[in-house]
């Protein structure tokens, strides 16, 4: 079964601070994996994709990083602004006729000031 | 360029009752989805619609929900009767993905969802 694993499952940082957030997935044959960013009340929005042949791949103060060969990727946030506390979705597609998503449950993170 | 629009933002209803939910997607996206997002989980695709047409519905409880998609274009995702169980954020979410699409790396934007609460 196709499965995506975050943890931790909430984090606090003070503002200005950095953090990791990891994803383990199960997903066979891999396609693409993604992060998203999901505000309270809003729907997910993307950040990054990497494909099997990318291992890291940067948007603004985001930074992701993939291993396909461990299965594992990780979301780094450098600086963080109050206006980063937020979900954080790792959703990783099937290379499959459908491209079927596997959606993680998310981390939350909280920055404080 | 609009997002992905959903109505109404929030919903309280009875269990038992029935409930529906609207979505506009990005003029041009082939493609939508409806999702059901329970608390602390992640999204879970209830049906995906390519233009007017089901690709995928394995995971929608047809039983109670029904889904239509008229003319390609909006969607309507019903409940009937509601559970308890049935409490959390419906998102729909839509993309270009069509037939000249590259569709390993298609992109889904996602509305605000419907938050919805069955006493």
């Amino acid at each position: 079964k196709n499965q995506v694993e975050q943890s931790p499952q909430s984090l606090i940082i003070l503002e200005g601070k950095n953090c990791t957030l990891q994803c383990n997935y199960t997903v066979s044959p891999f396609s693409n994996l993604r992060w998203y960013k999901q505000d309270t009340g809003r729907g997910p929005v993307s950040l990054t994709i990497m494909t099997f042949s990318e291992n890291t791949k940067s948007n603004g103060r985001y930074t992701a990083t993939l291993d396909a060969d461990t299965k594992q990727s990780s979301l780094h946030i450098t600086a963080s602004q109050l206006s980063d506390s937020a979900s954080y979705i790792c959703v990783v597609s099937a290379n499959s006729n459908d491209y079927k998503l596997s959606f993680g449950a998310g981390t939350t993170v909280t920055v404080r000031a | 360029e609009a997002g992905v629009a959903q109505s109404p933002r929030y919903k309280i209803i009875e269990k038992r009752q029935s409930v529906a939910f609207w979505c506009n997607p990005i003029s041009g996206h082939a493609t939508l989805y409806w999702y059901q997002q329970i608390l602390g989980q992640g999204p879970k695709l209830l049906i995906q619609f390519q233009n007017n047409g089901v690709v995928d519905d394995s995971q929608l409880p047809k039983d109670r929900f029904s889904a239509e998609r008229l003319k390609g274009v909006d969607s309507t995702l019903k409940i009937q009767p509601a559970k308890l169980e049935d409490s959390a954020v419906y998102l729909c979410a839509s993309s270009p993905m069509g037939r000249l699409a590259r569709r390993s790396t298609d992109t889904q934007y996602f509305g605000p969802g419907t938050r919805l609460t069955v006493l």
